[in-house]
């Protein structure tokens, strides 16, 4: 079956530090990935997707490459905010119409920012 | 205008009742979906629906029943609420393909005591 694995949290960083949060998964055939963001007492958002092997998502300054090689989604940011701080999900669909759309996750991945 | 709404957003009941929790979706996608969250944050899917059609339905105790009055609502009702019940709900909607985006309301966050 599907799995999707993050690095264990959570991260602290300073304000300007330079983020990784690594993502690795398993799948059959060539998922879509994505990086979702949930901020205190709110839903997920999309952060960022890619949907096919060397894509890159970018968003807010974040960005992540589809690397199907090392079978990995790791989210980078070169400088973070204290508004970064919140919970991140890396996460997958399977392709092929019987998936409709439905997302396995990552355990997430609680990121602080100190100022 | 809220994409997906679900209500309440609080829920604090006591073990042995029944309670339901409501969702709906104006962005006219074909597909909605419960997740559960537990208290380690970790998201996994409950049901979803395709155009009021159960089509996903995981390991989960008979108590929990999803209803699709129509293809922008989807309800989840639970019986017999147990301690373990206790959780952040979420639902979703997505136009189902395998590269869309699901859109999540705010959440349910139910407590049994």
């Amino acid at each position: 079956g599907n799995s999707v694995t993050q690095m264990e949290g959570p991260v602290t960083l300073s304000e300007e530090a330079f983020l990784t949060i690594n993502c690795t998964y398993t799948a059959t055939g060539y998922p879509s990935l994505f990086w979702y963001v949930q901020y205190p007492g709110e839903g997920l958002q999309l952060l960022l997707k890619a949907t096919k092997a060397d894509d890159k998502g970018s968003n807010k300054g974040f960005e992540a490459t589809y690397r199907k090689e090392t079978t990995s989604f790791h989210l980078e940011k070169g400088s973070v905010q204290v508004s970064d701080s919140a919970v991140y999900f890396c996460a997958l669909v399977n392709a092929g119409g019987t998936s409709y759309g439905k997302l396995t996750f990552g355990q997430g991945t609680i990121l602080t920012v100190h100022p | 205008d809220t994409a997906v709404s679900q209500t309440p957003k609080y829920l604090v009941t006591q073990m042995g009742n029944d309670k339901s929790i409501k969702c709906e979706q104006n962005l006219g996608h074909d597909t909605m979906y419960w997740y559960k969250q537990d208290s380690k944050k970790f998201l996994k899917i409950m049901f979803s629906y395709n155009n009021k059609e159960l089509i996903i339905n995981e390991t989960v105790p008979n108590r929990f029943s999803p209803k699709s009055p129509d293809k922008a609502h989807l309800n989840l009702h639970i019986n017999s609420l147990e301690l373990g019940d206790s959780a952040v709900y979420f639902c979703a909607s997505s136009q189902g393909g395998a590269g869309t985006e699901a859109f999540f309301g705010q959440g349910t966050r139910l407590t049994v005591v």
